[in-house]
């Protein structure tokens, strides 16, 4: 089953900064929050990863709490373009750092 | 980031007979590759986790004769339905995974439609 709980669904301006959370209170302290996108019949792509500290890439921030029990994606200005399923996962250390996937959350950015 | 094909995009085959997928990753070595299969307005579900050169793990409820895989090189994974039925139609996607420095980075293909008919 999967260790992370994020909203089913969230709205979004263009331009405008796109903010999912996702509760994680059961994690480890090995294990590490990967964030990946799937846009509509295409393979989940890759936005960021983190262990504890804070993230930052050219496409996404991620923010983790300091008891690691909850993490946000942050899109700074997001676009059409970034509609997708937006999904939380844990890597469950002690299953072979396997990534195992949850409902996500379906991100729509309106004009 | 890095790449990972697959072959076909789609397929269609007729119920019984066997279909392969083939996964690639194409610019690093992956040690490790997993496949999943996704059915309509659902999230991925993870089927197996493949070494190369061992044998294939698979989740509880998959079952291994049906849904062989073969990792045969750092950069190959295969999958074969076999006898396939209109039930085994869905979406299938593998995954490669590498490690960077002190943790994994994991990359996915765009996926094989699958249609049994």
């Amino acid at each position: 089953d999967a260790k992370t709980t994020q909203p089913p669904s969230m709205d979004c301006a263009e331009g405008r900064a796109a903010n999912l959370p996702c509760n994680h209170s059961t994690i480890s302290g090995n294990e590490y929050v990967y964030w990946y996108r799937q846009i509509h019949s295409q393979g989940p792509q890759y936005i960021i990863h983190g262990l504890k500290n804070n993230e930052t890439n050219e496409m996404a921030s991620l923010i983790i709490t300091e008891d690691r029990k909850s993490s946000t994606l942050i899109l700074p200005h997001a676009t059409l373009r970034d509609t997708a399923v937006y999904y939380c996962i844990v890597r469950v250390y002690n299953q072979g750092g396997k990534l195992i996937f949850g409902q996500g959350t379906e991100l729509s950015v309106k004009p | 980031g890095a790449v990972v094909s697959q072959h076909p995009s789609w397929v269609i085959c007729k119920s019984g007979t066997s279909v392969k997928i083939e996964c690639r990753s194409l610019d690093f070595q992956a040690t490790t590759m997993f496949w999943y299969r996704q059915f309509p307005k659902q999230s991925l579900m993870l089927m197996a986790t493949s070494n190369e050169g061992s044998k294939a793990t698979y989740e509880q409820g998959v079952e291994k004769d049906k849904f062989l895989i073969n990792h045969a090189s750092l950069t190959l994974s295969t999958l074969t339905v076999t006898s396939a039925h209109p039930e085994d139609s869905s979406f299938y996607i593998c995954s490669a995974r590498v490690m960077v420095g002190f943790s994994y980075e994991q990359y996915f293909g765009p996926g094989t439609r699958l249609t049994v008919t």
